[in-house]
């Protein structure tokens, strides 16, 4: 597709349970960010790529969140032992190389919900 | 650190109304860039406009325009004759200068609702 494709949609885990979401993001597109929104609140900055390098992890809450990029292109966002309070919309959006244009596609979001 | 704020959690307005959303923005940083995204139900967010902080001139672009005032930090954004179709939560965001990437601090957002 056109777009940034997240997996899954909606992700229902069991507090403890560990859970991994998935972004693929526009094809050529350095940059690849993750956020995290809590409902009823703006989208908060989780971590951030270059290629497959993270330049900046400084918005993962706790050590149990882990994201990668190994080959530059698709990205993992992991959270471990997962508790109530990570129940939220995990966006991801990906932008182009060119700093001229600092535009970032969003997609739609992975709705974790932790019972 | 950076902060943008949205007072306006919800406006409610009649179909061809105009009206405005508000957003004010701190940051220490000479250089820097604002964005309006607009989230509907769906859960995307999508980009209408990106402003650097040299360039105050206001923009218009259909019904929408927005006023860029860096004297009073704001960067509002105004819908002409609002249509049902603009029923969406409107999130203002702010970025610094990097050498890559652009981590935006974004705002509460506005729920906004166009009724018939």
């Amino acid at each position: 597709g056109a777009g940034v494709s997240q997996s899954p949609r909606y992700k229902v885990a069991k507090r403890g349970q560990d859970v991994a979401l998935r972004c693929d993001p526009i094809s050529g597109h350095v940059s690849l960010f993750w956020y995290q929104q809590a409902l009823g609140q703006g989208p908060e900055f989780l971590t951030y790529f270059q290629n497959e390098a993270q330049l900046d992890k400084s918005g993962l809450p706790s050590d149990r969140f882990f994201a990668e990029r190994p080959e530059g292109s698709v990205s993992t966002l992991k959270i471990q032992r997962t508790q109530q309070e990570d129940s939220a919309v995990y966006l991801c959006a990906s932008s182009p190389e060119n700093r001229d244009s600092l535009e970032a596609f969003f997609g739609q979001g992975t709705r974790l919900t932790v019972v | 650190a950076q902060k943008v704020t949205q007072a306006q959690t919800e406006i409610s307005v009649v179909e061809k109304e105009d009206v405005t959303l508000d957003c004010v923005y701190e940051t220490r940083d000479t250089t820097y860039y604002l964005f309006w995204y607009k989230q509907p139900p769906s859960g995307e967010l999508v980009f209408l406009i990106r402003r650097n902080s040299f360039d105050e001139q206001n923009e218009i672009s259909g019904r929408y325009s927005w006023n860029f005032q860096k004297s009073t930090s704001s960067f509002n954004f105004t819908i002409t004759a609002s249509q049902v179709v603009d029923s969406a939560v409107y999130f203002c965001a702010l970025s610094e200068e990097r050498g890559g990437g652009n981590k935006l601090t974004f705002g509460t957002g506005t729920q906004l609702k166009v009724e018939l």
